[in-house]
């Protein structure tokens, strides 16, 4: 079946505007994550939801970051105000659920994001 | 909390040597361990899981890691190391709920003809 995609795959931007990016899970997961990958960070967790809950926002690095899910589906991660630290990839992954036993996490490609 | 440490940041071996890429765990609560693998410009995919069943795990593509409690550790290795193995790995760890991942720096593995 198909796996988790993101749009787009690369989006570069200047300092200053919003953007949004996007992703569509596996069908029939209920779990979504969204990690940044950065040369100086590494792999980060940002978000997660279950369904169209987000339990954690801990990682989100300022607040102008937000991400939201509709319809349990789709879910769209958007930073406002964008800064160069802002270039990373942004990795959307999905999982059958949380719950007490951990399920696999299936990664998209990822969306490279330039701040000029 | 939550931690995974990857000892070498950068890994050569030559095609047909053993691979044994290194991953030390902390966790406060029953780990979950996961290795992943990346291609260039591509996302991560799963190469094996840690999940409180069998101490060694066997994963994809001949790879294989082993939990071991005492040492903290979950290293993964292969036999034989293959050109198409070229890639960056990285260890992640999760408790019970699967909440969120936990990577480590990555390895970069290059395979020497």
């Amino acid at each position: 079946g198909a796996g988790v995609s993101q749009s787009p795959s690369n989006k570069v931007t200047e300092k200053g505007k919003d953007v949004e990016l996007r992703c569509d899970p596996i069908s029939g997961h209920t779990a979504l994550y969204w990690y940044r990958q950065s040369l100086g960070q590494g792999l980060e967790f940002l978000i997660y939801f279950q369904g169209n809950s987000a339990p954690d926002k801990s990682g989100l690095p300022s607040d102008r970051f937000s991400a939201e899910r509709t319809g349990g589906s789709v879910s769209t991660l958007t930073i406002q105000r964008t800064q160069q630290e802002d270039s990373a990839v942004y990795l959307c992954a999905s999982s059958l659920r949380v719950d007490r036993r951990p399920y696999e996490q299936y990664f998209g490609p990822g969306t490279r994001l330039t701040v000029t | 909390a939550q931690s995974v440490t990857q000892l070498g940041s950068h890994v050569s071996v030559s095609e047909g040597a053993l691979v044994l890429l290194r991953c030390n765990y902390s966790s406060s609560v029953p780990p979950y361990l996961f290795w992943y693998v990346q291609y260039p410009n591509q996302g991560l995919q799963l190469l094996l899981k840690y999940t409180s069943a069998a101490t060694l795990v066997k994963g994809i593509n001949g790879f294989e890691a082993e939990f071991k409690k005492s040492e903290t550790s979950f290293h993964l290795t292969k036999p034989s190391a293959h050109m198409s193995d070229a890639a960056e790995y990285f260890c992640a760890v999760t408790g019970s709920k699967n909440e969120k991942l936990t990577f480590g720096t990555g390895t970069r593995l290059t395979i020497i003809p």
